[in-house]
C-alpha cells in the first residue's frame, strides 16, 4: 500500500520560502508511470492543485502560482519537494502531497488527458506569520 | 480556466436516504470527472475517477454520472460513515458539498 508523508516547518515568516518534502513508501516511484504533486487547502479557497512532477524531473505548475513555485524529485531517496517563495498570509494552508494519475483518451484520433489524485498524504498545516 | 460549481453547498439527509450532489462546469468537458470524500481532519479520499469508475475499495452505493456540463455523485443509500464533504474535480476542484445528518 502506497503511503505519502509530508514534512517541513509548520510556521514560515512572510516573504520567506516555504519548503516541504514528501516521502514515498510502500511502492517504487520509478517503476510506475505516475506524477507526484502538491495540493493545498485553505478555509477561504478550498482545494487547489499547486503543481506536479514526473520521475524524469519535468514539472508543471498551476499558472496562478507558477512564478513562485518549484517542485523537485529525488527518486533515489523516494522523495519529492515543494518550495513556495515570497509567501504571504494567503499561503497559509494545509499542504497535501499526492500521487497524480494522468489518463489518456482519444476523440477522433486527437489525444487528450484527464487527471485525478489517488493517494494523499495526511497533510501538514503551514502558517505564514511573523 | 474551467470553473466547477457544486450544489447544494450543504445537504441534510438521513441514513438510508438517496443523496445526489451536482457539479456543473463552466464549459463542456470530457466527462472524466473525479469525486472525493473528505472527513474532518483527514485528507480527501478518491471515490470515483473517469466520471464513473469506482476506485478500488469504495462501496458500490457511490455512483458517478453525467455529461457535458452537468455531473452527479449519487449515494444510493446513505450510511453513517458517509457524512462528510464531497468534492468534484476536473483540473480544478469544486467548492464542496457537506452532507450532514438531518
Amino acid at each position: 500500500q502506497l503511503q505519502l508523508h509530508e514534512s517541513g516547518p509548520g510556521l514560515v515568516k512572510p516573504s520567506e520560502t516555504l519548503s516541504l518534502t514528501c516521502s514515498v513508501s510502500g511502492d517504487s516511484m520509478t517503476e510506475s508511470d505516475y506524477y507526484w504533486g502538491w495540493i493545498r487547502q485553505s478555509p477561504g479557497k478550498g482545494l487547489a492543485w499547486i503543481g506536479s512532477i514526473e520521475n524524469s524531473g519535468s514539472a508543471y505548475y498551476n499558472p496562478s502560482l507558477k512564478s513562485r513555485v518549484i517542485i523537485s524529485v529525488d527518486t533515489s531517496k523516494k522523495q519529492f519537494s515543494l518550495k513556495v517563495s515570497s509567501v504571504t498570509a494567503a499561503d497559509t494552508s494545509v499542504y497535501y502531497c499526492v500521487r497524480h494519475v494522468r489518463e489518456a483518451y482519444y476523440i477522433e484520433s486527437n489525444g487528450y488527458y484527464y487527471d485525478y489524485f489517488d493517494y494523499w498524504g495526511q497533510g501538514t498545516l503551514v502558517t505564514v506569520s511573523s | 480556466d474551467i470553473q466547477l460549481t457544486q450544489s447544494p453547498s450543504i445537504l441534510s439527509a438521513s441514513v438510508g436516504q438517496r443523496v445526489t450532489i451536482t457539479c456543473r462546469t463552466s464549459q463542456g468537458i470530457s466527462g472524466y470527472l473525479a469525486w472525493y470524500q473528505q472527513k474532518p481532519g483527514q485528507a480527501p479520499k478518491l471515490l470515483i475517477y473517469g466520471g464513473s469508475t469506482l476506485q478500488s475499495g469504495v462501496p458500490s452505493r457511490f455512483r458517478g454520472s453525467g455529461s457535458g456540463t452537468e455531473f452527479t455523485l449519487t449515494i444510493t443509500s446513505l450510511q453513517p460513515e458517509d457524512f462528510a464533504t464531497y468534492y468534484c474535480q476536473e483540473g480544478s476542484f469544486g467548492g464542496g458539498t457537506r452532507v450532514e445528518m438531518k
